[in-house]
């Protein structure tokens, strides 16, 4: 079993949609996740840190689910501008990180 | 302006032939990365630096060195380059291992 697991998608949405992605884990012992985003051909930049908490900036809303090894990203009210790929990340012990191969999102006008 | 760079951006070079791939940044980080991107396999973490002086093994190490001889610079070195190492290679540092700032990218072909 792969570390850590994304659908590819790609997920294409209308504008305005609501579309949420998932990404599981196989270690329990890791610390810290995040969403990066990137663009074709470009490099990652963080989106968001994930918290057990719940993150949310604007329209993005980042959970962990600790019991059940995953976190989560929701988009509301998608732009077109939003079209990109979304990689989660998580840190496996202190200084390893495991990215997944990342969710392709296709906004449609 | 807080920014990783790399280079070159890109390379086309031929097996065998020994290259480097520099990284520098200046945001004063202690922690950087060096990662490969292949279609379908996703970041791949190859070397990592927790300080000067300090490196460890990712993933996928074969064929590649790093040093760390200066906070702001993490070369990447393949001694002998082969086919299977052309990709798309990033760069990246942080304040630890958290929120990493990538460089622009570069793309190795080995033919």
């Amino acid at each position: 079993r792969k570390e850590v697991e994304q659908d590819p998608g790609p997920f294409n949405v209308p504008e305005g949609a609501t579309v949420a992605f998932n990404c599981t884990y196989s270690n329990s012992a890791s610390q810290s996740f995040f969403w990066y985003r990137q663009d074709c051909r470009k490099e990652p930049k963080l989106l968001m840190s994930v918290y057990s908490s719940g993150n949310e900036d604007g329209r993005f809303t980042a959970q962990l689910n600790r019991a059940s090894q995953y976190i989560s990203l929701l988009i509301r009210d998608s732009k077109l501008s939003d079209s990109a790929t979304y990689l989660c990340g998580l840190t496996s012990g202190t200084y390893k990180y495991i990215f997944g191969t990342g969710t392709r999102l296709k906004v449609l006008a | 302006e807080a920014q990783v760079t790399q280079n070159p951006r890109y390379l086309i070079t031929v097996t065998g032939k020994k290259l480097t791939v520099t990284c520098s940044q200046n945001m004063n980080h202690e922690y950087m990365s060096w990662y490969r991107q292949d279609p379908g396999l996703g970041l791949r973490q190859i070397y990592y630096s927790m300080n000067v002086e300090v490196t460890d093994k990712g993933d996928v190490p074969e064929g590649y060195k790093v040093s760390r001889k200066e906070k702001r610079n993490f070369p990447l070195i393949l001694e002998s380059p082969s086919p299977n190492q052309t990709s798309l290679y990033f760069c990246a540092s942080s304040t630890d291992s958290n929120e990493q700032y990538f460089g622009p990218g570069t793309r190795l072909t080995v033919t």
